[in-house]
């Protein structure tokens, strides 16, 4: 049974460029979660979907990012424009239910130059 | 406001000690404690976690306990192993209630174990 898988594993991009991280749950789950973290930092909650929902975007910022999961295929988060500020590693966790414990994918390291 | 807080950044253990890693948080609304273990350039391992109705769990070499009086958790590793060298992260959530399934992580204590 594979584990979360998230592509691609690095990205490069200069500002003012879309960066687009995709992110497949395991097999039979479908509750997404996208986390970010900055260096020397703990992970931060950006966005919970299920399938064609968005559950809480609490931890997304107001412009430039959004995200999506749908039907078929996998959850993208989707960052417009981006800005050196937006160098960070993205993390996509996924669990079956709703109250089960998330598994983490290896991270989307993005770096903008 | 960090509302999950691991007060030590790092921490070295002799090979075959206890390692005790400790994380404090502030929000009573938390039911749900995790800990994920995490090596560099890879995503979050999930190792252990507690409902706020326990007081103890344990798993193999790991244990947790939370003490909720004091919102206080802990992981305990007995024997330490070297392949135990890694960040540490703590996390909570409020899974009872809809839609608050989200995680807020401590900053992470990095484990050493000296062979």
């Amino acid at each position: 049974n594979a584990g979360v898988m998230q592509n691609p594993r690095h990205l490069v991009r200069r500002r003012g460029q879309e960066a687009r991280l995709r992110c497949s749950p395991m097999k039979g789950h479908s509750h997404v979660y996208w986390y970010r973290q900055l260096p020397e930092e703990g992970l931060k909650f950006m966005v919970y979907l299920q399938k064609e929902n968005i559950i809480d975007e609490s931890g997304m910022p107001k412009e430039r990012f959004s995200a999506e999961f749908p039907k078929e295929g996998p959850s993208i988060l989707r960052i417009q424009q981006v800005v050196r500020g937006d160098s960070a590693a993205y993390f996509c966790a996924s669990s079956p239910y709703r109250e089960e414990t998330q598994y983490f994918g290896p991270g989307t390291r993005l770096l903008v130059l | 406001d960090q509302q999950v807080k691991q007060n030590s950044p790092s921490l070295s253990v002799q090979e075959g000690r206890i390692s005790i890693l400790n994380c404090d948080y502030t929000n009573s609304m938390f039911d749900y404690f995790l800990w994920y273990k995490k090596y560099p350039a890879e995503g979050p391992t999930f190792l252990i976690s507690i409902s706020s109705i326990k007081d103890k769990n344990e798993d193999g070499r790991f244990t947790v306990f939370l003490n909720k009086s004091a919102k206080h958790l802990s992981l305990h590793i007995v024997p330490s192993q070297p392949g135990d060298s890694a960040v540490y992260f703590c996390a909570a959530s409020a899974r009872s209630n809809f839609g608050n399934e989200k995680l807020t992580f401590g900053t992470g204590t990095r484990l050493t174990i000296i062979p």
